[in-house]
């Protein structure tokens, strides 16, 4: 497995602003993943970071609204920008470890005002 | 287009009892299927998976078991307890290393 942490942990912001999210696992991994997770639902894959190469979004997201960078193999962040209600949610970053296994760091839960 | 779909929604079971949580996925190139475990305001816990050259895998009290040619597989708890309360997620894996996930299901255990 991986020990993987997120900051901030949760956040309440205003509508329009925007809020970074941290990923940090200790050790070095290939592929991290960015989900959304809305209260009672399943994952939401948003975009795949792969160290060295542009992050690869799925339908519905784009990187004006999600920017992502992954500067190293151990790191990542994932900016929602210009906030609105909607985008209330709990964002959770994952590391695959071995062959599509992935592992999840403890989300950050944002709302948005 | 890919899809996997997870069956019950709700499933209560009285505690000792067993638990049997049923997925299906669409892509036949699939080839690796985890189950997670989240409890309430935690993160999704890999707790047994199953690649496509085995049919049966099996840890302590949990199982999963994989049909390949129906392209279906199963999540099985024996002698349920209290802390296995939680929601359960089944995946199927895609291209780019990514994952398929099911809407989940909701194990009431009671006691």
């Amino acid at each position: 497995s991986a020990v993987i942490s997120q900051k901030p942990s949760r956040d309440i912001c205003q509508r329009g602003t925007s809020l970074t999210i941290q990923c940090q696992v200790d050790s070095q991994v290939t592929m991290m993943f960015w989900y959304r997770q809305q209260p009672g639902q399943s994952l939401t894959l948003i975009a795949t970071a792969n160290q060295g190469s542009e992050a690869t979004y799925e339908s519905g997201f784009v990187i004006d609204k999600f920017p992502i960078s992954r500067p190293n193999l151990t790191f990542s962040t994932l900016t929602v920008s210009n906030m609105s209600p909607e985008d209330s949610s709990i964002y959770l970053c994952s590391v695959e470890v071995a062959s599509y296994e992935q592992y999840f760091g403890p989300g950050t839960r944002l709302t948005v005002t | 287009g890919e899809n996997v779909e997870q069956h019950p929604s709700t499933l209560s079971v009285q505690e000792g009892d067993s638990a049997v949580i049923k997925c299906t996925y669409s892509d036949s190139a699939s080839n690796y299927f985890p189950w997670y475990k989240q409890e309430l305001g935690k993160r999704p816990q890999l707790i047994i998976d199953i690649r496509s050259n085995v049919g049966e895998k099996k840890d302590q009290r949990i199982a999963v078991t994989l049909n390949k040619t129906a392209k279906h597989f199963s999540l099985h708890i024996t002698e349920t307890q209290p802390e296995d309360s939680a929601v359960y997620f089944c995946a199927a894996s895609r291209s780019n290393y990514q994952l398929i996930w099911g809407a989940g299901t909701k194990l009431i255990i009671k006691p």
